[in-house]
């Protein structure tokens, strides 16, 4: 069955510092790719999505994230956090089927 | 246009009662998908519906759990005699079919189930 790694469950990280929140995943045919964040009280947002091409993307809010086949990995990245990104990261995989497998989601404390 | 709304947001429950969640898609979408957040961990698929069909249930435990989707309202997602062990978050998405070749769901805020 496919599962879906996220090492870091608490990140706590003053503001402007950089991020990055590790995902793997295991499944070796062709996968789509998605991260969504959580601000507190609100609904799982989309942050970005790969299905294919150039495996460095851009999201909303200055995210960006990395596939790298070899690896399995799907790095979420931004260069320099704001307290407003506190909130809970989660990677998301789907392999074909309508339904998303996710991690288990890593929480983000930006301290002002 | 309104995201995915989810009611109620919080419900509490006795062991043995019957926990009714709702889900009303954004307008336009005809498939809904509901998963499950137990605590410290990863949201779990459960099911996937369209209006009036249940398409995928590989993720619905086998007993207590329903899930519809009719023709008119909201999807509801029932169980009955809930157990300790249900507790958790619920959380609905939905897709519109230009979109469901490329699994991009948009998920509502979550029921949180609370059992005493």
């Amino acid at each position: 069955a496919q599962s879906v790694s996220q090492h870091n469950h608490h990140v706590i990280l003053s503001e402007a510092a950089s991020l990055e929140l590790g995902c793997n995943y295991s499944y070796g045919g062709t996968v789509n790719l998605f991260w969504y964040v959580q601000y507190p009280g609100q609904h799982l947002q989309l942050l970005l999505k790969y299905f294919s091409g150039d495996p460095l993307v851009k999201g909303i809010k200055g995210f960006e994230a990395e596939f790298i086949k070899s690896k399995f990995s799907f790095n979420l990245r931004k260069p320099s956090v704001q307290w407003s990104d506190t909130a809970e990261y989660f990677c998301a995989v789907n392999t074909g089927f309508q339904k998303l497998v996710f991690g288990t989601g890593t929480r983000l404390l930006v301290s002002p | 246009n309104a995201g995915v709304m989810q009611n109620p947001r919080h419900l509490v429950r006795r062991r043995g009662q019957e926990a009714r969640l709702r889900c009303s898609p954004m307008k336009g979408h005809s498939h809904v998908y509901w998963y499950r957040q137990l605590p410290e961990e990863g949201l779990k698929f459960m099911v996937y519906l369209q209006k009036e069909n249940i398409i995928d249930e590989s993720g619905m435990p086998k007993e207590r759990f329903s899930a519809e989707f009719p023709k008119e309202g909201p999807s509801i997602l029932r169980i009955q005699q809930v157990v300790r062990g249900d507790s958790a978050a619920y959380f609905c998405a939905s897709s519109p079919m230009a979109e469901l070749a490329k699994n991009i769901q948009y998920f509502g805020a979550g029921t949180r189930l609370s059992v005493l």
